[in-house]
């Protein structure tokens, strides 16, 4: 079975640009979650959805960034416009839960996106 | 809030050795889970070993075991006859169990352990 997949693997881009990253969660998993990896701060939540509803958006760090779930198989991280201080590892991660119930519920990470921002 | 704590920040080994990874971590709940990850150069984070609070047994996979000490808030992980491509930056995270609302879906990370396997 294919894992999460992200693109572009890699981003290059100019301060003041859009940027968009790409998710594409293991197919028939109902969670989706956008972390952030930086030496200083490490792995950071940004958003997390659930059956493509964003639940918590608190880690988005303001309002040049954000996130839409159109359907459970995609999912987009946009910043506009692009800062320096975005160069980070952004990753994907999705997992199955089951309603209300208690679980493990394991987040499976995708390869993650490189973005320089200079 | 919860904090997890990784007193570690390089570890090395010999190959074919054995290796063990400390993780603390601060909490209020008795129900929980807690993981490993490793990430390799490649930055993949890879899932390695999950360890349910209410279990008393410790979670194994294949060379990797964990030593979960519930009261001492501690979970380390065991790399038995370490392996070159077991190099990597390794994870230790929590996560609540909650309830039926709460934010039983948030992963909180340490700072991560870098392990370097000697041939």
């Amino acid at each position: 079975d294919a894992g999460v997949i992200q693109s572009p693997r890699h981003e290059v881009t100019e301060m003041g640009q859009e940027v968009t990253l790409r998710c594409k969660p293991i197919s028939g998993h109902n969670s989706l979650f956008w972390y952030r990896q930086t030496m200083m701060r490490g792995l950071e939540l940004l958003i997390y959805f659930n059956n493509n509803v964003p639940i918590d958006d608190s880690g988005m760090p303001e309002d040049r960034f954000s996130a839409k779930m159109p359907n459970a198989s995609f999912s987009t991280l946009k910043i506009q416009p692009s800062e320096p201080r975005d160069s980070a590892v952004y990753f994907c991660a999705s997992s199955l839960r089951v309603g209300r119930l208690k679980g493990p519920y394991e987040q499976y990470f995708g390869p993650g996106t490189r973005l320089t921002v200079t | 809030a919860q904090t997890v704590t990784q007193s570690q920040p390089e570890m090395s080994v010999q190959e074919a050795e054995t290796v063990t990874l400390s993780c603390t971590y601060d909490t209020s709940e008795s129900d929980y889970y807690l993981f490993w990850y490793k990430q390799p150069p490649s930055r993949q984070m890879i899932l390695v070993i999950r360890q349910e609070a209410y279990k008393q047994q410790n979670a194994t996979e294949n060379r990797f075991s964990v030593n979960f000490q519930k009261a001492a808030k501690s979970f380390s992980l065991k790399i038995s006859d370490s392996q070159l491509g077991d190099a990597a930056m390794y994870f230790c995270a929590y996560r609540s169990a909650g309830g039926s609302g709460g934010s039983n879906y948030k992963l909180t990370f340490g700072k991560g352990t870098l392990l370097t396997v000697n041939p």
